[in-house]
């Protein structure tokens, strides 16, 4: 079955410091797809960045990067120069096998930046 | 406007009540979804609409009972719920569910069943 595993509930950094939130993934598809999502205290899940399976260079969105090895099966965030409003629980996903567009989550990981 | 707007943000009810979350997309997407986000747990797929049409139903009770009079507008109907359905209720959307699965989603409802 598939399977996301993030294995820090909480994380801390300082401001302005880089940080990576830690993601792992269980499929024996060879066609997927990667999420990162935000969800600051409204609730709202914002869209951070996307890697496919066959993408041959890791994704960035301005100050985040996925770090993605496929031989370990993992998808890690990194946030760099992290800033106050960064504080949320972030989760990564994944495509499901039986309709792609559905995502499977994470536990998620509660990021707090610390000025 | 925001693109996925849901009401109520916060709605408390009886077991023996009927009540109904709404979600409006305004990005054009042909499909929607409802997910459920309980405490400590991942966030969970409830219903899939595809341009109207219920593509997926991932086991929920016939107590949640949703409605997609068309592509823009999902409701979630609820009759007689339980406490354990005290949680945060998601609806997001998607140009197509065959293509990245990038969804966009709204702010939730926050649902108490005392």
């Amino acid at each position: 079955a598939q399977k996301i595993t993030q294995t820090q509930p909480g994380m801390f950094v300082q401001e302005k410091e880089a940080v990576t939130l830690d993601c792992t993934y269980d499929t024996s598809d060879q066609s997927y797809g990667l999420f990162w999502y935000k969800q600051p205290s409204s609730g709202e899940m914002i869209f951070l960045i996307y890697q496919g399976s066959y993408d041959e260079q890791n994704a960035t969105e301005g100050r985040y990067s996925l770090n993605f090895q496929k031989a370990r099966k993992s998808a890690n965030l990194v946030i760099s120069a992290s800033q106050l409003g960064d504080s949320a629980m972030y989760f990564c996903a994944m495509t499901q096998r039986r309709s792609q567009g559905n995502l499977i989550f994470g536990k998620g990981t509660k990021l707090s930046v610390k000025p | 406007e925001t693109g996925v707007t849901q009401t109520p943000r916060h709605l408390v009810m009886g077991m023996t009540n009927k009540k109904s979350l709404k979600c409006e997309q305004h990005l054009g997407h042909n499909a929607m979804y409802w997910y459920k986000q309980s405490a400590k747990k991942p966030l969970e797929l409830m219903f899939v609409y595809n341009f109207k049409e219920q593509t997926e139903n991932n086991s929920v009770p016939s107590r949640f009972s949703p409605e997609c009079p068309n592509s823009s507008h999902l409701f979630l109907h609820l009759h007689t719920l339980q406490p354990e359905d005290s949680a945060l209720y998601l609806c997001a959307s998607s140009q197509d569910p065959r293509g990245t699965g990038e969804l966009f989603f709204g702010e939730g409802s926050r649902l108490t069943v005392l």
